[in-house]
């Protein structure tokens, strides 16, 4: 009974790959959110959506896509991965994104680009 | 500038003993204060939410200080299970929706 799910763990690639990570939540939640969090720990915020539209989109590169089938799952995909990409991501959500709730992360996606 | 800021530590400490972390933000306007919890290799997790008067659960204690933005986090008793990164979260409103700023967080080892 995972609330957030995310796959995969582990993702190692090559420069300039293509990739996809994807999430779903089974909380019956409206907002989804995307994290970086890097070799400082840095945790960082990339993009969110409610109800499958785009709520927040931090200076990201235009290589990160983000995608909402619909509002239980948020996937992101990367073109052209570069070594600065290597870090964990994480997927998130909440209840409602115009109120600052609880949010609810998934286990993390470890990305590491050679 | 950072909108949350920690120190990072690490805090050793013996089992048995109190520690207390620090954090400061930057948005006057944050209404929402937590402190979340991250284990080596996993996800951040909610500890407790951080409330104006000041709370507690069980061991752990939240304090808030808006005059000097500043929030502090109590741990009574350490136990090996603490062992953790402590993470300072504020709520900012940017961009039309309410987004959390994470801090880099505490780190703390609790020492048999």
């Amino acid at each position: 009974d995972t609330a957030v799910s995310q796959t995969p763990k582990y993702l190692v690639t090559q420069m300039g790959n293509d990739k996809s990570i994807k999430c779903e939540q089974n909380l019956g939640h409206d907002t989804m959110y995307w994290y970086k969090q890097d070799s400082k720990k840095f945790l960082k915020i990339m993009f969110s959506y409610n109800n499958k539209e785009l709520i927040i989109n931090e200076t990201v590169p235009n290589r990160f896509s983000p995608k909402s089938p619909d509002k239980a799952h948020l996937n992101l995909h990367i073109n052209s991965l570069e070594l600065g990409d290597s870090a964990v991501y994480f997927c998130a959500s909440s209840q409602d994104w115009r109120v600052a709730t609880t949010q609810y992360f998934g286990p993390g996606t470890r990305l590491l680009v050679l | 500038r950072k909108e949350v800021e920690q120190d990072p530590g690490p805090f050793n400490v013996p089992e048995g003993a109190t520690v207390a972390f620090n954090c400061t933000y930057s948005n006057s306007a944050s209404q929402s204060f937590f402190w979340y919890r991250q284990d080596c290799r996993k996800e951040p997790k909610l500890l407790m939410s951080v409330y104006s008067s000041g709370n507690e659960d069980g061991r752990f204690t939240a304090q808030l200080n808006r005059a000097s933005q500043y929030i502090s986090l109590l741990i009574r008793d350490s136990k090996l299970s603490d062992s953790a990164t402590y993470l300072c979260v504020v709520n900012a409103f940017q961009t039309g929706a309410n987004n959390l700023f994470f801090g880099t967080g505490t780190r703390l080892t609790v020492i048999p």
